[in-house]
């Protein structure tokens, strides 16, 4: 069965950093592409990065381009998203997301975490 | 940026009735499109991939059409568990997310 479980959140300030983890299990990680999905309180679903199998591709939206940070660790098994500069646009459920495909922009996200409430405020 | 549109925001349906969601794309995004199922307190679930291809256990009453920019998922006879809010995804340049549709009881 695949798992996905998101951790790293909280409240923080604005213009603070935060990272956050997800952490799979139940399939083969480094097969795969990965991405970071948010939606904020009451909102749709906005893509924020995704990286590919081997961290060879990675993209990003326009609006966390230069901030925000993702990368993978095969060995662990794991997904990060080091966020830098955040504001308060950024308060969301950010949601970790397995690909059907090893790279990006091929294919879509076929298994969710529950994800993960990041909260930017003074 | 490929924008993409959902209408109607909000579908009220009967029980047993058929549901029709539209899915509207900026510019052509071939086949490569998905739906998404979203309760509330819940992570979106795959319901449809490629367009027109069922997720592995979903039930065959979803069924998805279309290409290029206009697309339509349609739910044949709506169960309880079905009333929801719905989302489409397009995956050919970058990922962009439809708005989505809310599915409410009639």
């Amino acid at each position: 069965e695949v798992q996905l479980v998101e951790s790293g959140g909280g409240l923080v300030q604005p213009g603070r950093s935060l990272r956050l983890s997800c952490a799979a299990s139940g399939f083969t990680f480094d097969d795969y592409a990965m991405h970071w999905v948010r939606q904020a309180p009451g909102k749709g679903l906005e893509w924020v990065s995704g990286i590919s199998w081997n961290s060879g591709s990675i993209g990003y939206a326009d609006s966390v381009k230069g901030r925000f940070t993702i990368s993978r660790d095969n060995a662990k098994n794991s997904l990060y998203l080091q966020m830098n500069s955040l504001r308060a646009e950024d308060t969301a459920l950010y949601y970790c997301a397995k690909d059907m495909s090893e790279t990006l922009f091929a294919a879509n996200a076929d298994y969710w975490g529950q994800g993960t409430l990041v909260t930017v405020s003074s | 940026e490929i924008v993409m549109t959902q209408s109607p925001a909000t579908l009220s349906v009967s029980p047993g009735e058929r549901a029709t969601l539209s899915c509207r794309a900026s510019q052509s995004v071939s086949s490569n499109l998905a739906w998404y199922q979203q309760k509330p307190g819940q992570a979106p679930r795959l319901l449809i991939y490629g367009a027109s291809t069922r997720a592995t256990g979903i039930p065959a009453r979803f069924s998805g059409s279309g290409s290029g920019t206009e697309f339509t998922l349609t739910i044949s006879s709506l169960q309880s568990e079905d009333f929801a809010v719905y989302y489409c995804q397009q995956y050919n340049t970058l990922y962009t997310f439809g708005q989505g549709t809310k599915l409410e009881i009639k």
